[in-house]
């Protein structure tokens, strides 16, 4: 079936920039979703991905996309302690994402 | 326009016992899909309602059901409830009509079970 997969866990200093990564499995996925997940709170979509683009920015957020690896990147610069939180990688080849298991961000002073 | 809506925020239930969660979407979407989210699972999927009928289902006893109602409000019920149940419950809410529909999330259920 299908699967994501992240690491779990990403540690980096306040002001520095922050590059999650994941893979996935599924070749049909049509789009590739980046979510943020705050304590107690659910998900935020971040930003998105269509398979037939190798990058997007906003703002500070640069998203990767190669699909012959298919591998995924998310780009986070100029890091801030507000930006502390989960990430969740998603692929999404039907009506219904696959989400990776999260990458925790840490920001330290 | 308000968001996803999900109630109660907190319950503990004890074992055997059983739960319904409740998930109110977004204004005009049709589509909920509920998930079980754990430290060591991660995110997995339940299964999603679009119209009042179940359109996916993910790999969970039948412990675990759902329906949705007339105004695309959801329902989610637990029975027999085990101790590995406690998790945290998200809903999400989409127009549910294309693929590319933004999924929007609820701020979850957290259930613990005793």
């Amino acid at each position: 079936g299908e699967d994501v997969e992240q690491s779990l866990f990403l540690s980096v200093r306040e002001g520095d920039s922050s590059v999650i990564n994941c893979t996935y499995t599924d070749s049909s996925s049509t789009y590739l979703y980046w979510y943020k997940q705050e304590p107690g709170a659910g998900l935020q979509l971040l930003t998105y991905i269509f398979s037939n683009m190798d990058m997007k920015q906003d703002q500070r957020l640069t998203v990767l996309l190669n699909k012959k690896d298919k591998h995924l990147s998310l780009r986070i610069a100029d890091t801030q302690t507000g930006d502390s939180a989960i990430y969740f990688c998603a692929e999404r080849g039907s009506y219904i994402p696959t989400f990776g298991r999260g990458t925790s961000l840490i920001v330290h002073p | 326009k308000a968001g996803v809506t999900q109630t109660p925020r907190y319950l503990i239930k004890t074992r055997g016992q059983q739960v319904t969660l409740s998930c109110s979407p977004i204004s005009g979407h049709r589509s909920v899909s509920w998930y079980q989210q754990t430290p060591g699972q991660g995110l997995q999927f339940l299964f999603e309602y679009f119209s009042e009928t179940q359109r996916n289902k993910g790999n969970f006893p039948g412990r675990f059901s759902g329906r949705q109602f007339s105004n695309s409000r959801s329902e989610m019920n637990v029975s027999t409830l085990e101790l590995g149940d406690s998790a945290l419950y998200l809903c999400a809410s989409s127009l549910g009509t294309t693929g590319r529909d933004e999924a929007f999330f609820g701020q979850g259920t957290r259930l613990t079970v005793v």
